[in-house]
């Protein structure tokens, strides 16, 4: 089974820093990770796939990058509806979630 | 648009088996590269996939579960089933259903779940 780490579990931003939530992968999974944000007592949504790519409607504050095993979510700049829990996704081996970070205000 | 709905019971005892319906529109289970998964989310704590059935009646299943899960599609009635048998308040979690597609991305198929159902919570408790 592929495991999905992510880092940190739980981070403190003020509206305007630029945030960066790391997903490692126990092994290579070319590309095929996808980010989803959720929000309190609300299904996930995904924000990123294919590692890069934003998905239609997701701000250009949004970005994602990494290859192989390694992988980032980037907010360029916090704005107040980001807050929430973000989770990593592989689908390279049937599909396996990271155990969220929670993104809260400072 | 693309719309789901996970339907089923919110209480089952020990060692019972759960079923749970997702019942969909906006896309057809029989057009191909289309997959239906599950996933669940206990309180407080990360999401885990447990199965996706395709098109093709493809279907794969959360390893950890073992034999626990079993996943059916009736393409008639556009629903998607997802059987667990021998329940434990372990399961006790909101059960998504989630839509997806195979699309090619830069020359290689990808794939991710969008949208989501709402979510059901379902308790297993005596």
């Amino acid at each position: 089974d592929i495991q999905m780490t992510q880092s940190p579990s739980s981070l403190s931003a003020s509206v305007g820093d630029r945030v960066t939530i790391t997903c490692r992968a126990s092994q290579t999974i070319g590309n095929y990770l996808n980010w989803y944000q959720q929000k309190p007592g609300k299904a996930p949504k995904v924000l990123i796939y294919a590692t890069s790519t934003l998905q239609s409607g997701v701000p250009s504050r949004f970005s994602g990058s990494g290859s192989r095993t390694d992988f980032t979510l980037t907010i360029s700049s916090v704005q107040p509806e980001d807050f929430a829990t973000y989770y990593c996704q592989q689908s390279y081996n049937s599909d396996t979630f990271g155990q969220g970070t929670k993104l809260e205000i400072k | 648009q693309i719309t789901l709905k996970e339907s089923g019971p919110t209480l089952v005892k020990p060692t019972q088996t759960l079923t749970l319906t997702c019942t969909f529109s906006g896309f057809s289970l029989t057009t191909s590269g289309v997959g239906v998964g599950w996933i669940r989310q206990a309180p407080g704590k990360a999401l885990e996939w447990l199965a996706v059935i395709y098109w093709d009646d493809d279907k794969r299943y959360n390893p950890s579960l073992g034999t626990r899960l079993t996943i059916t599609k009736d393409t008639s009635k556009n629903q998607v089933v997802l059987t667990m048998t021998n329940m434990d308040p372990v399961d006790t979690a909101t059960y998504y259903c989630a839509h997806r597609l195979i699309t090619m991305v830069r020359g290689a198929k990808f794939y991710w779940f969008d949208p989501w159902g709402q979510g059901t919570l379902v308790t297993v408790s005596s």
